[in-house]
């Protein structure tokens, strides 16, 4: 098993550029999730999907937009990116059925300039 | 006050001592409680649950204290391998959402 993939590893993109970061699991998990990871601070969750059909806006949604594609597959979507999401973004996925513990992928590391 | 702090450290410990981590959470309405750990420019991982009752996995020993709302974690025989930052988490159970504290960085020199 891959567990959690993300795509692509590294982006650099200019300001009002957009892209959408890739994620997938095999572990048959109904809950996925997007975070972002900037130096000295906690995870952040930006959107979240409980079960395939629904997301909902995590702490810092704006600038973001995401998509559960299907069970396996949920990616997010910068629309204009700006120099304040130069980050590390990380996709996660849960068993809904608790206690909520949560498996990574690699991470993406984007840099807008 | 940060829904979940930790002390960021980082701890120089040598090789073999005893370490220990704290973390305070905000909301006493917790339920779940883990431990992370991040290697530099990696994904967190999950090291160890952490239970009512503590719990003990090898070296590692977690703790949990509802009354004064902190959790705990213990590495004995530190090796070079545990160098790494360690992430405390908690869920309130009322939604999918984890609480991430920015972590602990733990050294260990040989």
């Amino acid at each position: 098993n891959a567990g959690v993939t993300q795509t692509p590893k590294f982006q650099v993109l200019k300001t009002g550029q957009s892209m959408t970061l890739q994620c997938a699991q095999d572990m048959n998990h109904n809950s996925m999730y997007w975070y972002r990871q900037d130096p000295g601070m906690g995870l952040r969750l930006i959107y979240y999907s409980a079960s395939e059909g629904t997301t909902d806006k995590g702490e810092v949604p704006n600038g973001y937009n995401v998509s559960r594609l299907n069970k396996r597959e949920f990616s997010l979507r910068l629309e204009s990116a700006a120099p304040s999401q130069t980050s590390v973004y990380f996709c996660a996925s849960s068993d809904s059925g608790g206690p909520y513990e949560q498996y990574f992928g690699p991470g993406t590391r984007l840099t807008v300039t | 006050r940060k829904e979940v702090e930790q002390d960021p450290g980082p701890f120089n410990v040598p090789e073999g001592a005893t370490v220990a981590f704290n973390c305070t959470y905000s909301n006493s309405a917790s339920q779940s409680f883990f431990w992370y750990r991040q290697d530099c420019r990696k994904e967190p991982k999950l090291l160890m649950s952490v239970y009512s009752s503590g719990n003990e996995d090898g070296r590692f020993t977690a703790q949990l204290n509802r009354a004064s709302q902190y959790i705990s974690l213990l590495i004995r025989d530190s090796k070079l391998s545990d160098s790494a930052t360690y992430l405390c988490v908690v869920n309130n159970n009322s939604n999918y959402q984890l609480i991430w504290g920015a972590g602990t960085k733990l050294i260990i020199k040989p």
